[in-house]
């Protein structure tokens, strides 16, 4: 069964850049992803669709400070001049046919 | 504007049913995949179910196959999940989510804000 993998916190200062990591599982470097972000007592939000080939597209309203890049099974999220809303839990996400499978999140504290 | 709304959270004793229900508006409800997703108390998200656009395709996680089924109306642009014996592991705020694009199985793109389930004696 696929996996993902993140580390379970992060942090930066504000108005800094930040570089999380979701990594797929062996064999499963072809794999897209999305990025959610999950603030305080709030739902999930999407962030955006990464694929293997580092290309990705944003979510409605979600500014380019959050961009994406693959390097083989690694899943990058990039977010710059941080924000103190920028503070939340990040998962990423993939699929395949007949499951969903999230990472086990990233709690990002911004400084 | 894309809009999820779960609703039927509730108080439910062990071996107890419970429906929930997700109204959808802003978009054409029968041209996408939708899902159901639930976040325990303090963990991270884990992803129950996806259902087809026309209710024909469906899976589930292990964790609630056999106890939780996913259905669908497009008359009603509503998507449901029918859990029965409930155990207090179930306990989690449960959100329904359509994905990014349409006719196909593919990240999740749109979330709603949750339902509270609460299983305990």
């Amino acid at each position: 069964q696929l996996a993902l993998t993140q580390s379970p916190s992060a942090s930066a200062s504000l108005g800094a850049s930040v570089k999380l990591t979701c990594t797929l599982s062996s064999g499963r470097s072809s794999f897209a992803i999305t990025w959610h972000q999950q603030r305080p007592q709030m739902g999930p939000r999407f962030l955006m669709k990464l694929n293997y080939d580092g290309s990705h597209t944003n979510g409605d309203g979600i500014p380019d400070r959050f961009s994406g890049s693959s390097s083989g099974a690694e899943r990058y999220l990039t977010i710059s001049s941080l924000q103190s809303e920028d503070e939340a839990d990040y998962y990423c996400q993939t699929w395949g046919t007949g499951f969903g499978v999230f990472g086990g999140g990233t709690k990002l504290t911004v400084l | 504007q894309v809009q999820l709304v779960e609703s039927g959270g509730d108080l439910v004793r062990p071996g107890g049913s419970l429906r929930l229900s997700c109204a959808a508006s802003g978009f054409s409800f029968s041209d996408y995949y939708m899902s159901w997703i639930r976040q325990a108390p303090g963990k991270g998200l884990e992803w129950l179910s996806y259902i087809s656009t026309d209710g024909n395709i469906i899976y589930y996680a292990e964790s609630v196959k056999g106890r939780f089924t996913i259905s669908r109306d497009n008359s009603k642009n509503a998507l449901f999940l029918q859990m029965s014996t409930l155990r207090a592991e179930d306990t989690a705020v449960y959100y329904c989510a359509r994905v990014i694009t349409t006719s196909v199985w593919t990240g999740l793109g749109y979330w709603g804000q949750g339902t509270l389930v609460t299983v305990s004696s």
